[in-house]
């Protein structure tokens, strides 16, 4: 049972206009989320992220939304550049388990110039 | 300053044979982490070390897996008679103080493919 879902493996957006990510989890435990962003032969590398007490963060063209009730969250990137074509990872943690992330299958963005 | 190294990138096992995959995480990291991520799929949380002790090994598939970091730096995991299935890159990430809350810096990964 995978707890944390893109359902999205791939998008493709155009140089200048917003890229929406989506991330879902079933594990109602989670109460901490982080995007991670991943070129071809390195590691992830961290984003941005966001606590369970808020709802909104944002850093740059980055902003990350998160909606408890329907546990979604989203990442929105604005204006989308080709250099942020990656793959995008959502990871989310427990308190009550603070030594583990689990993390979503990841979502492949390709920004077209 | 250096980050997260693991050694070898790249790792080519025959079916039966011991491996050992190394990680040198950022200095001063008191958290280390290793994950196992197969091909089109996210990481997935394999054990986390706080210092020398290891606090969650929940994640190992087998007893046939075993991580160790005894002087709370390096990194070893080990995979005993090695499968097929064990096949994937390998990332261990480090982060500074104990909870996951933390961004996790991490490695290239180590490939290893198991004939």
């Amino acid at each position: 049972d995978q707890q944390v879902k893109q359902n999205s493996p791939s998008l493709s957006v155009q140089e200048g206009r917003i890229s929406i990510l989506n991330c879902d989890y079933t594990n109602s435990m989670f109460d901490y989320f982080l995007w991670y962003k991943k070129y071809p032969a390195e590691g992830p590398t961290f984003l941005i992220s966001i606590s369970s007490i808020k709802d909104k963060n944002e850093d740059g063209r980055f902003t990350v939304f998160l909606n408890k009730s329907a546990k979604h969250l989203s990442l929105h990137i604005v204006p989308s550049q080709p250099g942020d074509s990656a793959v995008y990872f959502c990871a989310a943690s427990a308190n009550t388990n603070a030594g583990k992330s689990t993390f979503g299958d990841g979502t492949t963005l390709t920004v077209k110039p | 300053g250096a980050g997260v190294s693991q050694s070898p990138r790249y790792k080519v096992a025959k079916r039966g044979q011991d491996v050992a995959l190394r990680c040198d995480p950022i200095s001063g990291h008191v958290s280390l982490f290793w994950y196992q991520q197969a091909l089109g799929q996210g990481p997935e949380f394999l054990t986390y070390f706080q210092n020398e002790a290891q606090l969650d090994k929940s994640g190992l598939p087998s007893d046939r897996f075993f991580a160790e970091r005894p002087e709370g730096s390096v990194s070893t995991l080990k995979i005993q008679r090695t499968q097929q299935e064990d096949s994937a890159v390998y990332l261990c990430a480090s982060s500074l103080e104990e909870w996951a809350y933390n961004e996790q810096f991490f490695g290239p990964g180590t490939r290893l493919t198991v004939l």
